[in-house]
């Protein structure tokens, strides 16, 4: 069966620091990858989708990047944090499109 | 914009009545339509798809889909406190990108 992980799962980061978050799908190959940001009491945003390795596009601009070196790998960072930047990571996946997206456990991230 | 619109609530019933969420979506494309709940502080998990109009029942849940109102709900029979969560209303549109909905948050009262 398929599965999702995503690490860390909570950080704490000052301002202007960099940020790696870092996710992995198992039992699948070339799936569809996802970096969504939920803030507080907030829906679902969609930062960046991948259809392939080195494919990124990102939907929403920032100073926040993702990368796909390997195909079940996902990574999303950033050279320096912003306070706006705080909010639950979710990295999320789906065989093809159409289909449905499974979500990773989250990262919480908050910026002081 | 394509959009995906949600009460946000919270929607409050009472143990072991029917709560009735609902979500309308811009996109008159949208193929594939999906709900998630999400518990506080934790991801969301889907519950149940549908693709074609009327309805699809999955134990205690169904899901509504009328794609000329573009309309789309979500029925929890016998609701419990368990149930107490956010939903999240999902839409797969003409693009193939996924869409979420704010979400409804609802509690379930003992």
């Amino acid at each position: 069966s398929q599965t999702i992980h995503q690490w860390p799962a909570t950080l704490v980061q000052p301002v202007g620091s960099p940020l790696s978050l870092e996710c992995t799908v198992e039992g699948t190959s070339n799936p569809n990858l996802y970096w969504y940001r939920q803030a507080a009491g907030r829906g679902l945003q969609l930062l960046f989708y991948s259809v392939g390795i080195g494919q990124i596009s990102s939907e929403v601009p920032q100073n926040l990047s993702a990368s796909r070196p390997q195909d079940r790998q996902f990574i999303l960072s950033s050279k320096k944090l912003l306070l706006s930047d705080s909010g639950f990571y979710l990295c999320a996946w789906r065989t093809g499109m159409g289909n449905t997206i499974y979500f990773g456990e989250g990262s919480w991230l908050t910026v002081v | 914009q394509k959009e995906v619109e949600q009460n946000s609530g919270p929607l409050s019933v009472p143990e072991g009545a029917i709560a009735s969420l609902n979500c309308t979506y811009s996109d008159r494309g949208s193929q594939s339509f999906f709900w998630y709940r999400q518990y506080s502080g934790k991801s969301p998990e889907l519950i149940m798809f549908i693709y074609s109009n009327g309805d699809k029942e999955d134990g205690r849940f169904t899901a509504q889909l009328n794609k000329a109102s573009q309309y789309v709900s979500l029925l929890i029979r016998d609701s419990q406190p368990s149930d107490s969560a956010t939903y999240l209303c999902a839409v797969n549109n003409a693009g193939n990108m996924l869409t979420f909905g704010g979400g409804t948050r609802l509690m379930v009262k003992p």
